[in-house]
């Protein structure tokens, strides 16, 4: 069974610090992708990154960076120097490599508050 | 180009009512699909339609169905309303071509039931 786990239910953070976010997940896949979304109160999903399986590779993309672990089944999300825009709840989400007509199994998702 | 759009974006019903969730997939998709996200909860699969067929559905009871028409638009209805059908309802879409690309999602329906 495929499964994702964030253990942090909420965050909060003074703006400008630096804060991670954790994402475990379980899956019998050999290959599979791994995506962060974003939801910020208006309610809707902001597509973050997608990783696959077979690229261990970590990425940044401006403040933020993705360290994905293998060996540990973990997909952990960074946020360097928090903005208050940043206040959101944050879905970590798994689907098999060809996730055409899969659906996608989302974390419980992890609240973020950044105060000023 | 437009992205997946929902409507309505508010909706409010009473215990036993009716509702009815649509959805136009991004132009070229061909499969919608629709996720509840209860307060408090994650976001938990309903249906998958795909060339106008039910394709997969989530752990939901029948009351939870929906269609998809030739256009690819689709519909998500809700029969019988009971309170813990509160939740915001979101739709994603995606294409056979482009398989490996993360699903679109729309910016939901909240739905009240009062």
């Amino acid at each position: 069974a495929q499964k994702v786990t964030q253990a942090q239910t909420e965050i909060s953070v003074v703006e400008k610090e630096d804060v991670t976010l954790d994402c475990v997940y379980e899956t019998r896949d050999t290959t599979y992708y791994l995506f962060w979304y974003k939801q910020p109160p208006s309610g809707e999903l902001v597509f973050l990154i997608r990783r696959n399986s077979f690229d261990e590779q970590n990425e940044i993309s401006g403040r933020y960076s993705w360290n994905f672990q293998k060996s540990t089944s973990s997909f952990n999300f960074t946020i360097t120097a928090s903005q208050v825009v940043d206040s959101a709840v944050y879905f970590c989400a798994l689907s098999p490599f060809d996730n055409y007509g899969q659906n996608f199994v989302f974390g419980p998702g992890t609240r973020l508050s950044v105060l000023p | 180009e437009a992205g997946v759009t929902q409507s309505p974006t508010h909706l409010i019903k009473t215990r036993g009512q009716q509702a009815t969730l649509r959805c136009s997939p991004i132009s070229g998709h061909t499969s919608v699909y629709w996720y509840q996200q209860a307060l408090g909860l994650g976001l938990q699969f309903l249906l998958w339609y795909d060339e106008g067929e039910e394709r997969n559905r989530g752990n939901f009871p029948p009351r939870f169905s929906g269609r998809q028409f030739p256009n690819y638009s689709s519909e998500l209805n809700v029969n019988a309303l009971e309170l813990e059908d509160s939740a915001l309802y979101l739709c994603a879409s995606s294409s056979r071509e482009n398989s490996n690309q993360p699903q679109h999602f729309g910016d939901g329906t909240r739905l009240s039931i009062l």
